[in-house]
């Protein structure tokens, strides 16, 4: 079965911090793998995406990074603001039956504090 | 509008209830998702649409669970017979195709809230 995990499953950083999310995923075939950021009772929005022959992908200061041999990804947010208080998701897209079935990690869920 | 919008955005209803959860996709957008997310949980896939038809269906919990999509578009997601466990946010969401790389980013809307009494 298809998984995708990440942790922490929480993190609180002070304002100004720099902070690193983790997740892996056993997914195959392996097509892409998104981080969304989801702000309190709205919907996710993708923030970057990685193919196979990716490494790393920066969107201002949010930076992901790929491995694709050990399945693993992390997303590390620089110089932390408040407004970066969300859930951060992992979602990796797989080739199936014509469509890029999704799986979705649980989040993780950063506070940043003043 | 620009984005994908659903409706209500909040529903209450009393167990044994039929509710219908609306999700109006970005124009254009063929593939149209829709997801389950309890409180404090990842998100929970249901069912995806190509056009009007649903290729996968997968996610569905129940056969109280049914949904339709019509004229490629609008889509809606019926639960018969509410139950208490239902009760999460039916997050909607719309991509461009259903494969490639770049052009598979799902966008979704703010959620409707259901609550079962």
């Amino acid at each position: 079965k298809n998984q995708v995990e990440q942790s922490p499953q929480s993190l609180i950083i002070l304002e100004g911090k720099n902070c690193t999310l983790q997740c892996n995923y056993t997914v195959s075939p392996f097509s892409n793998l998104r981080w969304y950021k989801q702000d309190t009772g709205r919907g996710p929005v993708s923030l970057t995406i990685m193919t196979f022959s990716e490494n790393t992908k920066s969107n201002g200061r949010y930076t992901a990074t790929l491995d694709a041999d050990t399945k693993q990804s992390s997303l590390h947010i620089t110089a932390s603001q408040l407004s970066d208080s969300a859930s951060y998701i992992c979602v990796v897209s797989e080739n199936s039956g014509g469509y890029q079935k999704v799986t979705f990690g649980t989040g993780t869920k950063l506070q940043v504090i003043p | 509008g620009a984005g994908v919008s659903q409706s209500p955005s909040n529903k209450v209803t009393e167990k044994g209830k039929d509710v219908e959860l609306r999700c109006d996709p970005i124009s254009g957008h063929t593939a149209l998702y829709w997801y389950r997310q309890s409180l404090g949980q990842g998100l929970e896939f249901l069912i995806y649409f190509q056009g009007n038809s649903a290729p996968d269906k997968s996610g569905l919990p129940s056969d109280r669970f049914s949904a339709e999509r019509t004229g490629g578009s609008v889509s809606t997601l019926t639960i018969q017979r509410t139950q208490q466990e239902d009760s999460a946010v039916y997050l909607c969401a719309s991509s461009l195709a259903p494969t490639g790389t770049g052009n598979n980013e799902q966008f979704f809307g703010p959620g409707t809230r259901l609550t079962v009494l």
